[in-house]
C-alpha cells in the first residue's frame, strides 16, 4: 500500500525560514508533488521532484532523496499569507493514482 | 482563463436520497480526477479518467459511487442513497496529459448529509 506521514502543525514567525517534512511508502514511485490549500479553498500545486535535489521557484523550495524516501518543502520569508495547509502527494503504484499525505497546517504568527 | 468549475457548491441531502456533483475541467484537459476531503483531513483519491475512461474504479469508496465522463470534457460523480458518512468536500481536478504531476482544482463541492 500507500502512505506518507508530514507533522500535523507548524507554527513559525514571519520572515522566518519552515521546513515541512514528508516521509513515503509506495510500491511504485513516480515523483513527490505538493500542494498548498487555504482554509475553504481549493488545492493549489506548488512543486514536483521527480530527481534528487532540490527544486526552486522562488521563495519555495522542493527537495527529494528518493533513497530515503523522503523529501521536505521549504518556505523562506515567510509572510501572513503563507498560513494555510500544506500536502505532499505520491503517484501510486499504478501510475494514475495519486495520495496525499494528512497535511501540514502552517501558522504563521507577527 | 477558465479553470476548474464544479457545481452545486453546496449540498444538503437527506439519507438516502441520490446526489450528483458536476465537474467541468480546464479546456483542453484529457485527464480528470476526483477525490474527497473530509475536515482537516488530506484528499482521498476516488477516481481518474483518461479521456472518457475510468481505467480503475478500485477508489470508490462502495458500490453506490459512481462516475462518469462524456465528450473528454464534463464528469458526474454520482452517490447513491446517501448516508452521513459521506459527508464531505468532493474536489475535482484536471490536468494536460503532458504535465500530470500538475493537477488543477476546482473550488469542491461541500456536501453534507442530515
Amino acid at each position: 500500500g500507500q502512505s506518507l506521514e508530514q507533522p500535523s502543525e507548524v507554527t513559525a514567525v514571519e520572515g522566518a525560514i519552515v521546513q515541512i517534512n514528508c516521509t513515503y511508502q509506495t510500491s511504485g514511485f513516480y515523483g513527490l508533488s505538493w500542494y498548498q490549500q487555504h482554509d475553504g479553498g481549493a488545492p493549489t500545486f506548488l512543486s514536483y521532484n521527480a530527481l534528487d535535489g532540490l527544486e526552486e521557484t522562488g521563495r519555495f523550495s522542493s527537495f527529494l532523496s528518493r533513497s530515503d524516501s523522503y523529501g521536505y518543502l521549504l518556505l523562506q520569508e515567510l509572510q501572513m499569507k503563507d498560513s494555510a495547509s500544506y500536502f505532499c502527494a505520491v503517484r501510486g503504484d499504478n501510475f494514475n493514482k495519486f495520495y496525499f499525505g494528512s497535511g501540514t497546517k502552517l501558522n504563521v504568527k507577527p | 482563463g477558465a479553470g476548474v468549475s464544479q457545481s452545486p457548491s453546496n449540498k444538503v441531502t437527506e439519507k438516502g436520497k441520490d446526489v450528483e456533483l458536476r465537474c467541468d475541467p480546464i479546456s483542453g484537459h484529457t485527464a480528470l480526477y476526483w477525490y474527497r476531503q473530509s475536515l482537516g483531513q488530506g484528499l482521498e483519491f476516488l477516481i481518474y479518467f483518461q479521456g472518457n475512461s475510468a481505467p480503475d474504479k478500485s477508489g470508490l469508496p462502495s458500490d453506490r459511487f459512481s462516475a462518469e465522463r462524456t465528450g473528454g470534457s464534463v464528469s458526474t460523480l454520482t452517490i447513491q442513497r446517501t448516508q452521513q458518512e459521506d459527508s464531505a468536500v468532493y474536489l475535482c481536478a484536471s490536468s494536460p496529459m503532458t504535465v500530470q504531476e500538475t493537477q488543477y482544482f476546482g473550488p469542491g463541492t461541500r456536501l453534507l448529509v442530515l
